[in-house]
């Protein structure tokens, strides 16, 4: 059965820090791999999708990489924002026999002015 | 706009009292979905389909019920509601579930009394 970690629980830092979440799951077998943000009382919103042939992706400020082998993921957020507080979510979708995508607790993120 | 709108957002029930959640998309995607969000359990799926008429059980499907008659829509019914089922519940979708990025809809906060 696939679990998803999510290191750490929460994180607060200073605007303009560059800073790393990480993400970690038990079955390499994985389709792809999510990164999403969500904000208090809302829907969560794709940020990053890494299929499992990849190794990275970008988009803006946000880079995510994935390692298959070590079942390990990152998301690293350049010049961090206070917009950029949120919880960081990942989610992992897996092969055949297990039930569907899994998702990690999240980290909560604070960035202060 | 491409999105995914959920009905309602905020419901107050009473216990055995049935009731539908509805999910609609207009972005023609495939694979359609429903979790729950609980504090310290985070993001579960309920129930997931791959395409109309074709539909499987999530992490906690008990006491919920799904039906994908058209592409579009997917609605969550309780049947008999009880109070371990006040949560928080989201609908998704994407094109599919090898390698389509998850939209998620707003949210519908549910509490059952």
């Amino acid at each position: 059965k696939q679990e998803v970690t999510q290191i750490p629980a929460a994180l607060s830092v200073p605007e303009g820090e560059n800073l790393v979440l990480n993400c970690s799951f038990t079955d390499s077998a994985i389709y792809n791999l999510q990164w999403f943000r969500q904000d208090p009382g809302k829907g969560l919103t794709s940020l990053l999708l890494i299929q499992s042939s990849q190794r990275e992706q970008t988009s803006g400020r946000l880079n995510a990489s994935l390692d298959k082998s070590s079942g390990r993921s990152t998301l690293y957020i350049a010049a961090s924002q206070p917009g950029d507080s949120a919880t960081y979510l990942c989610a992992v979708s897996s092969g055949a026999g297990d039930n569907d995508m899994r998702f990690g607790a999240g980290t909560r993120l604070t960035v202060k002015p | 706009e491409a999105q995914v709108t959920q009905n309602p957002r905020y419901l107050i029930t009473v216990t055995g009292k049935k009731l539908t959640v509805t999910c609609s998309q207009n972005m023609n995607h495939e694979y359609m979905s429903w979790y729950r969000q609980d504090p310290g359990l985070g993001l579960r799926q309920i129930y997931y389909s791959m395409n109309v008429e074709v539909t499987d059980k999530g992490d906690v499907p008990e006491g919920y019920k799904v039906s994908r008659k058209e592409k579009r829509n997917f609605p969550l019914i309780l049947e008999s509601p009880s109070p371990n089922q006040t949560s928080l519940y989201f609908c998704a979708s994407s094109l599919g579930r090898v390698t389509g990025e998850l939209f998620f809809g707003e949210g519908s906060r549910l509490t059952v009394l």
